[in-house]
């Protein structure tokens, strides 16, 4: 079946750290993947995707390259600050007409 | 509306009673979609409608759960006979035709007492 597996948290790092959240993927086909975040007393938002392998997704400062050899979806950051505290989700959309199949999601802390 | 809006955002309610939670979700948006946010557990598919196409019904839980969407807008989630590991946060979204754009609602948070 189509599953997201990414690592577990919390993770915490001090501001301007680098930052890397794990995400790989079984689907079957060509799926497009997502990130999302989901911050505090918030709803979650779309932070990036990419529908075709080795496209780059980007936004705020934050990337993530769709590796079909390796199946993965890692998430990164170049300098972290306060404000990027929140749940991190990887997701994936299945070819065809399915819903989003997420992971578990990440809990990232970045204290200053 | 500018967002898709979830009502109420808290609800409390003693086991074994009916729940019934709401979804308004963007105007001229055709797809529908019901999750369900577990601590611990990540986000579970519930239910999807497209258009007027029969909803996929393949991630309810038990046969307490069901939904509708009445006018291919508004969508109502109800849980039957509540119980405790129903406690939850249940999330909606909707998105245009391209299916690409989902948009979530900010939730409805269910304790079951």
């Amino acid at each position: 079946g189509n599953s997201v597996t990414q690592m577990e948290g919390p993770v915490t790092l001090s501001e301007e750290a680098f930052l890397t959240i794990n995400c790989t993927y079984t689907a079957t086909g060509y799926p497009s993947l997502f990130w999302y975040v989901q911050y505090p007393g918030e709803g979650l938002q779309l932070l990036l995707k990419a529908t075709k392998a080795d496209d780059k997704g980007s936004n705020k400062g934050f990337e993530a390259t769709y590796r079909k050899e390796t199946t993965s979806f890692h998430l990164e950051k170049g300098s972290v600050q306060v404000s990027d505290s929140a749940v991190y989700f990887c997701a994936l959309i299945p070819t065809g007409n399915t819903p989003l199949v997420f992971g578990k999601g990440t809990r990232l802390s970045v204290i200053a | 509306g500018a967002g898709v809006s979830q009502s109420p955002s808290n609800k409390v309610t003693e086991k074994g009673k009916d729940v019934e939670l709401r979804c308004d979700p963007i105007s001229g948006h055709t797809a529908l979609y019901w999750y369900r946010q577990s601590l611990g557990q990540g986000l579970e598919f519930l239910i999807y409608f497209q258009g007027n196409s029969a909803p996929d019904k393949s991630g309810l839980p038990s046969d307490r759960f069901s939904a509708e969407r009445t006018g291919g807008s508004v969508s109502t989630l109800t849980i039957q006979r509540t119980q405790q590991e129903d406690s939850a946060v249940y999330l909606c979204a909707s998105s245009p035709r391209d299916k690409y754009g989902y948009t979530f609602g900010s939730g409805t948070r269910l304790t079951v007492v």
